[in-house]
């Protein structure tokens, strides 16, 4: 069964600093869909970024960017010039691209931003 | 452009009730997907709606039944609940059963 760990209940971080969030999967999949999702006290999740595992290139979105390790099965999430907004929990996620339709998440991470 | 709409935010119940939660998914959306969050954890599915049927649940006791109407709105229903049915529940919608989610805000249900 597919399963998606983050082993970090909590990451701290300063202010305009770099933190990586990690996250690693389990599947037999050869292709598939990752994702980070972002989960502020409003409780909505929001879409980070999105990586499609047939795709070689790291998916970037302005200061959010992945290392997609396919054979390590592990998607870290590099957030780069950290601010305040970006406290939050944050949720790596699976999909498969057919045949089934739910989403898979890990336990989420933590992130506190420090002024 | 309206998001997805979940109703009530708060809810608090005794056990052996049921409750109703309502999402209105985002306009142009056709597919409605269910997720409990307990706390400290990540979503977990519940079930998924499209053209006014489940098209797939997750490891979910027969209590959690849903509904799609044809205006694509959906309900999720929990009967007879327990003390650890207390948690988030998410709405997400998306175009078709592949499409990229959209998600609520949730409902907090606490039974007590």
């Amino acid at each position: 069964a597919q399963t998606v760990t983050q082993s970090q209940p909590e990451m701290s971080v300063q202010e305009a600093e770099t933190v990586t969030l990690s996250c690693t999967y389990d599947t037999s999949e050869s292709d598939y869909y990752l994702f980070w999702y972002k989960q502020p006290p409003s409780r909505q999740m929001i879409l980070v970024i999105r990586q499609e595992a047939y795709k070689q290139q790291n998916a970037t979105e302005n200061r959010f960017s992945v290392n997609f390790q396919k054979a390590a099965k592990s998607f870290s999430l590099k957030i780069s010039d950290s601010q305040l907004g970006d406290a939050a929990m944050y949720f790596c996620a699976y999909r498969f691209t057919s045949g089934t339709y739910k989403y898979i998440f890990g336990t989420g991470t933590r992130l506190k931003v420090l002024a | 452009d309206a998001g997805v709409t979940q109703s009530p935010t708060h809810l608090i119940k005794t056990r052996g009730q049921q409750v109703t939660l309502r999402c209105s998914p985002k306009s142009g959306h056709d597919t409605v997907s269910w997720y409990q969050q307990a706390l400290g954890q990540g979503p977990q599915f519940i079930f998924q709606y499209y053209e006014e049927e489940e098209r797939q649940r997750g490891n979910f006791p027969d209590r959690f039944s849903g509904h799609q109407f044809p205006n694509y709105s959906s309900e999720l229903n929990v009967n007879a609940l327990l003390l650890g049915d207390s948690a988030l529940y998410l709405c997400a919608s998306s175009l078709g059963s592949l499409g990229g989610y959209t998600f609520g805000s949730g409902t907090r249900l606490t039974v007590v």
